[in-house]
């Protein structure tokens, strides 16, 4: 099955600085990687994804991009706001009939005033 | 536009006593359902999905189970809580292949098993 691994655990920024948390997937055959949010107490929200035949995804400061011949991808958020400390999941779908996502173990990141 | 509820928000039950989790769709029809669990600061854990009326795939060996006794109702059960049940349970939904590949996770249960 799929394995996604997610680094790193912790990250902590200050505020206005780049983040940048990675994930690794094991099967070549995953086509769609979804990003979520979740804060503290919350449910995971969807902030982001893409899909294997675009290497490169913007919505404002949110950016998602993908190496397939990798196999990994990439959250970028510029220009950090308070706001935006969460715990972070990336996950991969591997379709050919799979009912479910695997999701990297989640970065918690902080941001800095 | 597509809603999932779950109920209840939170609960305290002892040792021992049984647990009932349910999570309700609206506005999609045939959709993949699944139940996950957060322990305090950690990942998602896939518990239970389900493709359909009754068909129900266990990921996790546990003292829990899982019911799909309609199309758009989950439901999570215990006969006997542990105190390692204790945790955030969230229900999900996704359509089918081919109509998008998202899950949207509902509001979240927190469980203390005391």
């Amino acid at each position: 099955g799929e394995n996604v691994e997610q680094h790193p655990s912790t990250l902590s920024v200050q505020e206005g600085d780049s983040a940048v948390i990675k994930c690794t997937y094991s099967d070549s055959a995953s086509n769609y990687f979804p990003w979520y949010k979740q804060e503290l107490g919350k449910r995971p929200q969807l902030i982001i994804d893409i899909r294997s035949n675009v290497g490169e995804k913007k919505d404002q400061r949110i950016a998602v991009t993908l190496n397939k011949t990798a196999k990994h991808f990439s959250l970028h958020i510029t220009e950090t706001q308070p706001e935006d400390s969460a715990v972070y999941f990336c996950a991969a779908y591997s379709g050919a009939g799979s009912y479910q996502l695997t999701f990297g173990k989640g970065t918690k990141l902080s941001v800095i005033p | 536009s597509q809603t999932i509820h779950q109920w209840p928000a939170t609960l305290v039950q002892p040792v021992g006593s049984p647990l009932s989790l349910e999570c309700t769709v609206e506005g999609t029809s045939n959709p993949n359902l699944y139940w996950y669990r957060q322990a305090a600061g950690r990942g998602l854990q896939l518990l239970f999905y389900s493709v359909g009326i009754g068909q129900i795939s266990s990921e996790v060996p546990q003292n829990l189970s899982a019911s799909r006794p309609q199309d758009r109702q989950f439901i999570l059960s215990s006969k006997k809580l542990l105190l390692s049940d204790s945790g955030f349970y969230l229900c999900a939904w996704r359509g089918q292949p081919g109509a998008g590949n998202t899950i949207y996770f509902g509001e979240g249960s927190w469980l203390t098993v005391v």
